[in-house]
């Protein structure tokens, strides 16, 4: 069956240290992936779209990788702050087409001062 | 303007009652979707339009009704819900369908409550 995975459902860190999220997927063949943030009571915020043709994708402190083989992207944020404490998901469109978006069950991320 | 209005923030409805939810954005984008999210669970897709035209409907019961007046306006009409449809109704829209190109924005959400 098609399942989406991200590492932890929790992850917590010292703040200044690199905070890295996986996200695996299983029986899709995603041609991109997506990262969003969300905060408690709020709507999931893009941060990132990386491509099956792209290695990698950087966005200031954000980095994250895309690899087909391990059928795993990894996310990754540098020199984490508090205000980075949030829950980030992965999501991939399931059919390609742009119409059946499926997220993963998510990471909830805590920077401890 | 990047933003997605839902309204009302918060909506408590028994059983019998016909509501609706609203939802609106003025960035010109042409699909926008309805998700539901239950506490601690990823957004689940419920809708989405594109052209105004219903372009999937993931198996959602016809106690929700989707509505699409016109680009930039997306309802969601909720008759008989029962207390297991209680969770945060999310809208999104994106420029066009082509997720590998386009993201989605997240408007702030409506927390529904069936009594």
């Amino acid at each position: 069956s098609q399942k989406i995975e991200q590492n932890s459902e929790a992850l917590n860190i010292q703040e200044g240290k690199t905070a890295t999220l996986t996200c695996n997927y299983t029986n899709y063949s995603p041609a991109y992936l997506q990262w969003y943030r969300q905060d408690p009571g709020r709507g999931p915020v893009f941060l990132l779209l990386i491509r099956e043709n792209e290695k990698e994708k950087r966005k200031e402190r954000l980095k994250v990788t895309f690899d087909t083989t391990l059928k795993q992207s990894l996310f990754h944020i540098t020199a984490s702050q508090p205000a980075d404490s949030a829950t980030y998901l992965c999501a991939l469109d399931s059919d390609n087409y742009g119409q059946n978006f499926v997220f993963g069950p998510g990471t909830r991320l805590s920077v401890l001062p | 303007d990047t933003e997605v209005t839902q309204t009302p923030k918060h909506l408590v409805m028994g059983m019998t009652n016909k509501k609706s939810l609203k939802c609106e954005q003025h960035m010109g984008h042409r699909a926008m979707y309805w998700y539901k999210q239950k506490a601690k669970k990823p957004p689940e897709l419920m809708f989405v339009y594109s052209y105004e035209k219903l372009s999937i409907n993931e198996s959602v019961p016809s106690r929700f009704s989707p509505e699409c007046p016109n680009s930039s306006l997306l309802n969601l009409h909720l008759h008989a819900l029962q207390p297991e449809d209680s969770a945060l109704y999310l809208c999104a829209s994106s420029q066009e369908l082509l997720a590998s190109l386009y993201e989605q924005y997240f408007g702030p959400g409506t927390r529904l409550t069936v009594t």
